[in-house]
């Protein structure tokens, strides 16, 4: 089994959709956990972090970390065609260790 | 602000050539690292240096070599590259202070094929 598993996707979806974005771990000792958009032909760029257990938001983006079901998840509402990219969960132990990623997954949003 | 640098943006090269991948940042970084990405396998940590004058090996190391011989650079060398090298390359910067929230800046990578 793979530490980071994320969903393969392709996802498309309407404009104004929300969207909902998914991995699931298996190292408990992960505690920090973070959503990079990579667009094409382009680096991935962090989105959101979290840390340990709980929800964050930012805008039309919110982050959410449950620990006890080794699960993360990213929400976009209201997506938008400029939310078209590939967004590939990331996680790691501590502060200074080595960051894990999931396969990344590719959303279309349709205008 | 020029960030992470990467060249060649595009490279093809023959089985058994060699050729360097240069990276350079400018945000006086002491953690660099070079991952590859390939479809269905996500990223994949090649090599790190956590300061100038440290390497150390990620995750599929074999067939690289890097050096860290200044704070800015962090070339990736592929001495003899092989078909399974074809692959898009990304180097990545961030301060290594230890912050548990600090990001990783990627440059905008190198797409390698060999033939």
């Amino acid at each position: 089994q793979k530490e980071v598993e994320q969903d393969p996707g392709p996802l498309s979806v309407p404009e104004g959709a929300i969207v909902s974005l998914n991995c699931t771990y298996s190292n408990s000792a992960f505690q920090y956990f973070m959503w990079y958009r990579q667009y094409s032909r382009k680096g991935p760029e962090l989105l959101m972090y979290t840390y340990s257990s709980g929800n964050k938001e930012d805008g039309r983006f919110t982050a959410q970390v449950d620990k006890s079901s080794k699960y993360i998840s990213l929400f976009i509402r209201d997506s938008q065609p400029s939310d078209s990219a590939t967004y590939l969960c990331a996680m790691r132990p501590g502060a200074n260790s080595k960051l894990t990623f999931g396969k990344g997954i590719t959303l279309s949003v349709r205008p | 602000n020029a960030g992470v640098t990467q060249t060649p943006k595009f490279q093809v090269l023959k089985t058994g050539q060699s050729m360097t991948l240069q990276c350079a940042q400018d945000m006086n970084h002491e953690y660099m690292s070079w991952y590859r990405q390939d479809p269905g396998m996500g990223l994949r940590l090649i090599h790190y240096s956590v300061g100038a004058g440290i390497t150390d090996q990620g995750e599929v190391p074999n067939g690289y070599n890097v050096s860290r011989s200044t704070t800015e650079d962090f070339p990736l060398r592929l001495l003899s590259a092989a078909p399974s090298q074809t692959s898009v390359y990304f180097c990545a910067s961030r301060t290594g202070g230890g912050q548990a929230n600090e990001k990783l800046f990627f440059g905008s990578g190198t797409q390698l094929s060999v033939l």
